[in-house]
């Protein structure tokens, strides 16, 4: 059964410093990998996908990596702003047992001014 | 932009009673998900469906049920309402070959009193 951690699950930063988030999966048997930004009490926005075929999406101040055969990603968030507070979730699109999306336990960040 | 929406985006109501979440996507997705998340706490599937006719249950138990009449209709139904119910609701859709990721609604939070 396809395990997703993300450590830390939280974590608290100045403005300014680079931040890093991680993911592990335990199966590396995967479409692809997404990352989503969730606000209190708001739904997910999708901020980055990688194909299991690539090995990084940028976007921005964001980049994400794959390591699909270690089973990590990482999501790098440069610069980082107050605005950049919320919570912060991994989830693979996994190939076996109906395509379903598995979410990591997420990362709450809290960017202080 | 996605273009998959919930309503009602607030429900409090009273024990006993029948509700019905609604979930409509626009963009012909085959793929939607019902997950449940409480306060800070991890997103759980509850439902998932493949297409018109298709429905499964997901990895933690539910008292809901759901339909998948139409495409973009993705209802989920409590016929009896209790208090540990109370959550929030979101709806996902995705594309078959799930290259494009997976799109979530805004989310319902229910309360039942």
């Amino acid at each position: 059964k396809q395990e997703v951690t993300q450590i830390p699950a939280a974590l608290s930063v100045p403005e300014g410093e680079n931040l890093v988030l991680n993911c592990s999966f335990t199966d590396s048997a995967i479409y692809n990998l997404q990352w989503f930004r969730q606000d209190p009490g708001k739904g997910l926005t999708s901020l980055l996908l990688i194909q299991s075929s690539q090995r990084e999406q940028t976007s921005g101040r964001l980049n994400a990596s794959l390591d699909k055969s270690s089973g990590r990603s990482t999501l790098y968030i440069a610069a980082s702003q107050p605005g950049d507070s919320a919570t912060y979730l991994c989830a693979v699109h996994i190939k076996a047992a109906g395509n379903k999306l598995t979410f990591g336990g997420g990362t709450r960040v809290l960017v202080k001014p | 932009e996605a273009d998959i929406y919930q309503t009602p985006r607030y429900l409090v109501i009273g024990t006993g009673k029948k509700i019905t979440l609604e979930c409509s996507q626009t963009m012909g997705h085959d793929k939607m998900y019902w997950y449940q998340q409480d306060p800070g706490m991890e997103l759980h599937l509850i439902h998932y469906s493949y297409g018109v006719n298709s429905t499964e249950k997901g990895d933690l138990s539910s008292e809901s049920t759901v339909s998948r009449i139409r495409t973009e209709h993705f209802p989920l139904t409590l016929e009896s309402a209790r208090p540990s119910h109370t959550s929030q609701y979101l709806c996902a859709s995705s594309v078959g070959a799930v290259l494009s990721g997976a799109f979530f609604g805004q989310g319902t939070r229910l309360t039942v009193v």
